[in-house]
C-alpha cells in the first residue's frame, strides 16, 4: 500500500514563530488531507489538499502532486497551534485514508 | 460538514469483556470506516462498514474481534471483544459522503476513549 512519511517526528516553537511541516507519499493520490488533533483527541480537518494551495487564516497547504509531498505552513504560532498533525491520503480506487506518523507541535509562551 | 456522535466518549473496561461503541452521522453518508489510534501512535484503519452486508476488514483485523455493524446510511457500531490491555486505544468513526461537503473529504468523530484494566 501507500506509504505516507512526516517530517519532522516534533517540533518546539516559540509563540509567534513560523513553521513548515512536511508529508510525502510513494504513490499518486485522489485525495490529502491535513488533520489537527487536540489535546482531547478529537480530529480537525484543516485542509482536503489533493493538489495545488490553500490557506485558511494563519494555516495554508501546498501539494505538489507530481513530486509527491505536501505542505502545512504555520504562520505567527500561538500556543492553541500545539498537538499532532497529521497528514493522511488515498490512492488509486480506494476511499479510505492512510495516515503518516504525525508531528508533535508544541508552542511555548 | 456532519454532526458525527460518539458513544461512549471513554469508558474502563475489565479484561475479558467486550464493549460496543456507536457512531451517529446527522445525515446520510456514503462511507464509514473505524479506525483505531494506540497510545502515543498514528490512526490505522481497522475496517469499511458497508451498509447491510459484512465490513471488509483490514489486515490484522479479524471480524471474530471487531465485529461491526451498519443496518442503514447514518449509523454503525463497533464491537470490541474480549477485551485485553493491548485493546486501550481511541477507537475513531470516519465518514465520507457529508451532503454540502467536496467530494471524498473524510471526517471524523471526536473519538472513544477505551482503557482496559
Amino acid at each position: 500500500g501507500i506509504q505516507v512519511e512526516q517530517s519532522p517526528p516534533d517540533l518546539i516553537l516559540q509563540e509567534g514563530a513560523n513553521s513548515t511541516l512536511r508529508c510525502n507519499f510513494s504513490d499518486s493520490v485522489n485525495n490529502l488531507q491535513w488533520f489537527h488533533q487536540n489535546p482531547w483527541g478529537q480530529l480537525i480537518n484543516l485542509f482536503y489538499i489533493p493538489s495545488g494551495t490553500k490557506q485558511n487564516g494563519r494555516l495554508s497547504a501546498t501539494t505538489v502532486a507530481t513530486e509527491r509531498y505536501s505542505l502545512l505552513y504555520i504562520s505567527s504560532s500561538q500556543t492553541t497551534d500545539s498537538g499532532v498533525y497529521f497528514c493522511a491520503v488515498s490512492s488509486g480506487s480506494a476511499r479510505q485514508l492512510t495516515f503518516g506518523s504525525g508531528t508533535q507541535l508544541t508552542v511555548l509562551p | 460538514s456532519a454532526v458525527i456522535s460518539q458513544k461512549p466518549s471513554r469508558d474502563i473496561c475489565q479484561r475479558g469483556t467486550s464493549l460496543t461503541i456507536q457512531c451517529q452521522v446527522d445525515s446520510q453518508v456514503t462511507m464509514m470506516f473505524w479506525y483505531r489510534q494506540q497510545p502515543g501512535q498514528s490512526l490505522t484503519l481497522i475496517a469499511t462498514a458497508n451498509q447491510g452486508s459484512e465490513a471488509t476488514y483490514e489486515s490484522g483485523f479479524v471480524i471474530d474481534k471487531f465485529p461491526i455493524s451498519r443496518p442503514n446510511l447514518t449509523f454503525s457500531t463497533l464491537t470490541v471483544s474480549n477485551m485485553s490491555p493491548e485493546d486501550s486505544s481511541i477507537y475513531l468513526c470516519s465518514v465520507e459522503g457529508v451532503r454540502g461537503s467536496i467530494a471524498g473529504e473524510l471526517f471524523f468523530g471526536e473519538g472513544s476513549r477505551l482503557t482496559v484494566l
